[in-house]
């Protein structure tokens, strides 16, 4: 079965500390990624995506992910994190083959600390 | 603009009482429909997605059912509710018609079974 991964369960940063959370899929098809975000107290958000072309992506709020085919991986970066950058970010894959669906990781929590 | 609309927001029921949680989308036809319910350190898990009017997959074998009786519209059921079905519950939607389209959320149902 399709599963993803994320490597950290709960980061904890200082602001300006650069960041880069793991993520890793299961599945040998063409894939589509994502990264969401959760704002405590907020609904889900699309934070970036990747689809085809350039394996390194930009998102909002400067947060960039690199897909990376041989590794199966789409790791989040951002070079300085801020305060507001607290929140669970969530990896989540579509599997075009099987309606759509979107696989989601277990989340990570990051907390930055002022 | 699409919208995307998910009720109750909060829900406290007892044990063996039946369950129906109803979400519709505006503003878009034929969409992808999901159900997602999401634990604390377990991420979002795939309940169940829909392609068209009748057509429910299930991810994981479980107390609760999925209905799409109408195009825009997705219902969680459960006839007898169980303490371990406690959780946050997410639909959500995804175009048919926009290539590698996202899914978009809504605001969730806090739902606490006692």
């Amino acid at each position: 079965a399709q599963s993803v991964s994320q490597h950290n369960h709960h980061v904890i940063l200082s602001e300006a500390a650069s960041l880069e959370l793991g993520c890793n899929y299961s599945y040998g098809g063409t894939v589509n990624l994502f990264w969401y975000v959760q704002y405590p107290g907020q609904h889900l958000q699309l934070l970036l995506k990747y689809f085809s072309g350039d394996p390194l992506v930009k998102g909002i709020k400067g947060f960039e992910a690199e897909f990376i085919k041989s590794k199966f991986s789409f790791n989040l970066r951002k070079p300085s994190v801020q305060w507001s950058d607290t929140a669970e970010y969530f990896c989540a894959v579509k599997i075009y083959n099987q309606g759509g669906k979107l696989i989601f990781g277990q989340g990570t929590e990051l907390s930055v600390k002022p | 603009s699409q919208t995307i609309h998910q009720w109750p927001a909060t829900l406290v029921q007892p044990v063996g009482s039946p369950l129906s949680l109803e979400c519709t989308v505006e503003g878009t036809s034929n969409p992808n429909l999901y159900w997602y319910r999401q634990a604390a350190g377990r991420g979002l898990q795939l309940l169940f997605y829909s392609v068209g009017i009748g057509q429910i997959s299930s991810e994981v074998p479980q107390n609760l059912s999925a209905s799409r009786p109408q195009d825009r519209q997705f219902i969680l059921s459960s006839k007898k509710l169980l303490l371990s079905d406690s959780g946050f519950y997410l639909c959500a939607w995804s175009s048919r018609q926009v290539y590698n389209s996202p899914l978009h959320f809504g605001n969730g149902t806090r739902l606490t079974v006692t």
